[in-house]
């Protein structure tokens, strides 16, 4: 398997466009999950899916932030309006549901930069 | 409330043993994860552990005691490529949600 893909690698926008992260998860992988990396706060949750329905939701900074999953193999995270304080490094993880381990496995992230 | 706090920083020699580690308070708990982030890269999975005691693989043990909320990532004969951000994460009651502390980033010095 390919792992967990994300597009694009990087992104640099300026303040007030539009931002849409891509995210293919593991096929057969039930759980997909969003997170955000900064050197202040460290890597955080925004928000996480289960069979394409979100669950929580509850990390999701704003408004201007939001999170679909039309089918089992495709996400997108969008940020609208893009300020500056949402630079950061984007992760997708998938993860095979609640069994055992239930690891996540990361995509390579997206690096965010408004301008 | 949820609280994971391990050190921010810590070095060490080629060749020799450290221990990373990790307190935390969390609401409910299902298991304690350890991930590997090098420099520019995604987290990859470590170790994991639910029952109290030590997990020893290859190189890297985990250990965990519940009763304390408290863990330890000890990693042996250490290597270069050993240089990286070691993130402690714990599965919260919901079972599918887990929460990371902000990681301690090793240095290896030859």
């Amino acid at each position: 398997d390919a792992g967990v893909i994300q597009s694009p690698r990087h992104e640099v926008t300026e303040m007030g466009q539009e931002v849409t992260l891509r995210c293919k998860p593991i096929s057969g992988h039930d759980y997909l999950f969003w997170y955000r990396q900064t050197m202040m706060r460290g890597l955080e949750l925004l928000i996480y899916f289960n069979n394409n329905v979100p669950i929580d939701d509850s990390g999701m900074p704003e408004d201007r932030f939001s999170a679909k999953m039309p089918n089992a193999s495709f996400s997108t995270l969008k940020i609208q309006p893009s300020e500056p304080r949402d630079s950061a490094v984007y992760f997708c993880a998938s993860s095979p549901g609640p069994i055992a381990k239930n690891i996540q496995y990361f995509g390579a992230g997206t690096r965010l930069s408004v301008l | 409330g949820q609280n994971i706090d391990q050190p921010t920083e810590m070095t060490a020699t080629e060749g020799a043993i450290v221990q990373i580690n990790c307190t935390y308070q969390t609401s409910g708990f299902n298991g304690l994860f350890w991930y590997q982030q090098h420099a520019g890269e995604a987290p990859t999975f470590l170790s994991y552990n639910v029952l109290d005691g030590l997990e020893e693989k290859g190189r890297f043990s985990s250990f965990l005691s519940r009763s304390k909320g408290y863990s330890y990532l000890l990693l042996k004969e250490l290597q270069m490529k050993d240089s990286a951000s070691y993130l402690c994460a714990v599965r919260d009651s919901s079972a599918s949600k887990i929460i990371f502390g902000s990681g301690t980033r090793l240095s290896i010095r030859p």
